[in-house]
């Protein structure tokens, strides 16, 4: 079974508006973390938000906020407001145990004018 | 403070060559890690050190081997390369698990 699955090959949205992309996960590990990193075409990963399994709020860093719905095995990513900035790959990940991470295969935004 | 640095950026081996990529990180992180993205699949991760000295395998570590050579330096060999390794290779940092991961800029590797 996949670890992280993310539906949304490709998402569109209107500069300015809010858009969710879509993550769940699968894990038996009562302690995990759930990520979202953004991957511009120049190829950088980049770190965006950080959920622990045990945070009780969910995450936000600026105009990201991440939706944890423990119960449902989810991990959406929103970013507000969105700019043109924010075209790019998204990867949601899961880190499970120490050390092991994994990755789902990724969204591609593209943000319209 | 550069963060992370790979090299190379761009590699092409022939089947059966050997080669082996460098990554060092000069946040004095402990935890280091080797990842490969091939289109549609993400990143999925070769090996990792959790400290100077040890490392543990990851999700696909066949074909590999890895080095932690000091608290900076984590290095990934290939053997005798295969086309299935054509790649990008990442290689990320972290002070310790749980994040953020730092990456490098990537290695772009083609094995004909």
């Amino acid at each position: 079974a996949q670890k992280i699955t993310q539906t949304q090959p490709g998402m569109f949205v209107q500069e300015k508006e809010a858009v969710t992309l879509d993550c769940t996960y699968d894990t038996s590990d009562p302690s995990y973390g759930l990520f979202w990193y953004k991957q511009p075409s120049s190829g950088e990963m980049i770190f965006l938000i950080y959920q622990g399994s045990y945070d009780q709020q969910n995450a936000t860093e600026g105009r990201y906020s991440l939706n944890f719905q423990k119960a449902r095995k989810s991990a959406n990513l929103v970013i507000s407001a969105s700019q043109l900035g924010d075209s790019a790959m998204y990867f949601c990940a899961m880190r499970e145990g120490w050390n092991q991470f994994y990755f789902g295969t990724g969204t591609s935004l593209t943000v319209i004018p | 403070n550069a963060g992370v640095t790979q090299t190379p950026k761009f590699q092409v081996l022939k089947t059966g060559q050997s080669m082996t990529l460098q990554c060092a990180q000069d946040m004095n992180h402990n935890s280091m890690y080797w990842y490969r993205q091939d289109p549609g699949m993400g990143l999925r991760l070769i090996y990792y050190s959790a400290s100077e000295g040890t490392t543990d395998k990851g999700e696909v570590p066949n074909g590999y081997n890895v080095s932690r050579l000091n608290k900076r330096e984590f290095s990934l060999r290939l053997e005798s390369a295969a086309p299935s390794q054509t790649s990008v290779y990442f290689c990320a940092s972290s002070y310790d698990s749980p994040p953020p991961q730092y990456f490098g800029p990537g290695t772009r590797l083609t094995v004909t």
